[in-house]
């Protein structure tokens, strides 16, 4: 396709169990960020790949989060030993350029964690 | 720090009504500044942006005019339309590259 895609839509999680998201961005794309988006609120960012490296991580909220792109174009966020507090839409938008002044985004992932 | 402050939702306005949201910020230097629209059960959109003080951004009859005076980012519209029920973000690009958005505006237009 020609957006950004990603995967799945829709996920429930058991608390204390691992989930891997992921994110197919617009072929060529070099920037690939994360965003996570409570209900009601903005999306906040987690964590910025350009090409396969990962440049800012800042935004994760613990050691229970990671991310990846190993290659340079698909990009997994994993959570481990998922808390209801993560609950919440995470985003997957990808950039053209190296200056990230427009992104593409997905439409999110919901994670819904019981 | 760098953040956005958008005006609380949601918004209720009749067909062709006025619209204003408004959006401040706060930042070191003049960043980028945009305006993003996610319509429902879609990923957000880029719906205009300014890059510098004084500059307006405009596209589908939306515009917004950078002010430095005021940290200022205001959306408008002349006359709404029902299509334009969505939920809009205001955002700066920060010095490390990564956008920051408000916490979002929802817009209901009834027709």
């Amino acid at each position: 396709g020609a957006g950004v895609s990603q995967s799945p839509r829709y996920k429930v999680a058991k608390r204390g169990q691992d989930v891997a998201l992921r994110c197919d961005p617009i072929s060529g794309h070099v920037s690939l960020f994360w965003y996570q988006q409570a209900l009601g609120q903005g999306p906040e960012f987690l964590t910025y790949f350009q090409n396969e490296a990962q440049l800012d991580k800042s935004g994760l909220p613990s050691d229970r989060f990671f991310a990846e792109r190993p290659e340079g174009s698909v990009s997994t966020l994993k959570i481990q030993r998922t808390q209801q507090e993560d609950s919440a839409v995470y985003l997957c938008a990808s950039s053209p350029r190296l200056v990230n002044e427009k992104l593409f985004f997905g439409s999110g992932t919901q994670l819904s964690v019981l | 720090g760098n953040s956005v402050t958008q005006m609380e939702g949601p918004v209720t306005l009749s067909e062709e009504a006025f619209l204003t949201i408004n959006c401040t910020y706060t930042a070191t230097g003049y960043p980028s500044l945009f305006w993003y629209v996610q319509y429902p059960g879609e990923g957000l959109q880029l719906l205009l942006k300014a890059t510098k003080a004084d500059d307006k951004g405009s596209n589908k009859g939306f515009e917004a005019t950078y002010r430095k005076e005021t940290t200022s980012f205001h959306l408008e519209k002349g006359s709404v339309q029902v299509s334009d029920s969505a939920v809009y973000f205001c955002a700066q690009l920060n010095q490390g590259g990564k956008l920051i958005f408000g916490q979002g505006t929802e817009l209901s237009v009834k027709p």
